[in-house]
C-alpha cells in the first residue's frame, strides 16, 4: 500500500488568502507531482520534481509555486486564492529509475475558494 | 496537439463483461496506463502496456495496438465495487503522462 499523505483533506478559504497544501511520502521516491482535477475531467499537471532542489512547471503552474527541500516533502503554495482555484488537488510520486509512469497518489485536497 | 479519447460513461450489469476503449494521438509513445478512480478518491494503478497485445491480470485485461493508437480495458465478472471511473493515460516522448478524462462505469444489479 502506498504511503503518501496530503493535508488538509478539505479546505474552505476566502479570496486573496495564501494557502499551502502539504504532501509527504515515505517511499523514498524521487519523482513527485501535483495535479489538479475537476469532477469528470482529466488530470492537469501543475508542477513536478525529479528530486531534491528540482522543480518543473506543468500546464497550470502560473498561479502556484512548489519547493523540494527534502525528498519526502513537496508542498504546493497558492499566493492569492481565487474562486477559479476551487478544485481537487492530487499529489503523486513515482520511482525515478523506472520511467514506467506508475504513480502512487495521495487522497487529495479538496479546495473551495469563496 | 495531444489527445486521448474515451467514452464519458458506460453502464453494465453485475456479472457481465465490459470493454472500455481508449484512442490516443500523442507526440511519441512510451507506454499506456489504466487507472481506476472511485468517486472522491485518488486514482490507483491497474495496468501498463508498452508492447502490442493483451495483458491479463485477474478479472482485468488490457490490450494495446500501437499502430492504431488504440487500447481497451476489459473487465470480466463485474462486481458492484467495479463502479468507478477508468482513466487512460499515455506516457509521451518526454516521459510525461497525458491523461484522458476518464470513463465513468456504472454497474447495475
Amino acid at each position: 500500500e502506498a504511503d503518501i499523505y496530503q493535508t488538509p483533506r478539505y479546505l474552505v478559504i476566502g479570496t486573496g488568502k495564501k494557502i499551502t497544501l502539504e504532501c509527504s511520502q515515505t517511499m523514498g521516491h524521487d519523482k513527485m507531482y501535483w495535479y489538479q482535477q475537476d469532477p469528470g475531467m482529466e488530470l492537469h499537471l501543475i508542477h513536478y520534481s525529479y528530486g531534491v532542489n528540482s522543480t518543473e512547471k506543468g500546464d497550470l503552474s502560473s498561479e502556484s509555486t512548489v519547493s523540494r527541500i527534502r525528498t519526502e516533502h513537496f508542498p504546493l503554495t497558492l499566493e492569492s486564492a481565487r474562486p477559479s482555484h476551487t478544485s481537487q488537488y492530487l499529489c503523486a510520486s513515482s520511482e525515478r529509475d523506472r520511467d514506467t509512469g506508475e504513480l502512487f497518489f495521495g487522497e487529495g485536497s479538496r479546495l473551495t475558494v469563496l | 496537439g495531444q489527445n486521448i479519447d474515451q467514452p464519458t460513461e458506460m453502464t453494465a450489469t453485475e456479472g457481465a463483461i465490459v470493454q472500455i476503449n481508449c484512442t490516443y494521438q500523442t507526440s511519441g509513445f512510451n507506454g499506456l496506463f489504466w487507472y481506476q478512480q472511485h468517486a472522491g478518491e485518488a486514482p490507483t494503478f491497474l495496468s501498463y502496456n508498452v508492447l502490442d497485445g493483451l495483458e491479463e491480470k485477474g478479472r482485468f485485461s488490457s490490450f494495446l495496438s500501437r499502430s492504431k493508437g488504440y487500447s481497451y480495458l476489459l473487465l470480466k465478472e463485474l462486481q458492484m465495487k467495479d463502479s468507478a471511473s477508468y482513466l487512460c493515460a499515455v506516457l509521451d516522448s518526454n516521459y510525461q503522462l497525458i491523461w484522458g478524462a476518464g470513463t465513468k462505469l456504472i454497474i447495475k444489479p
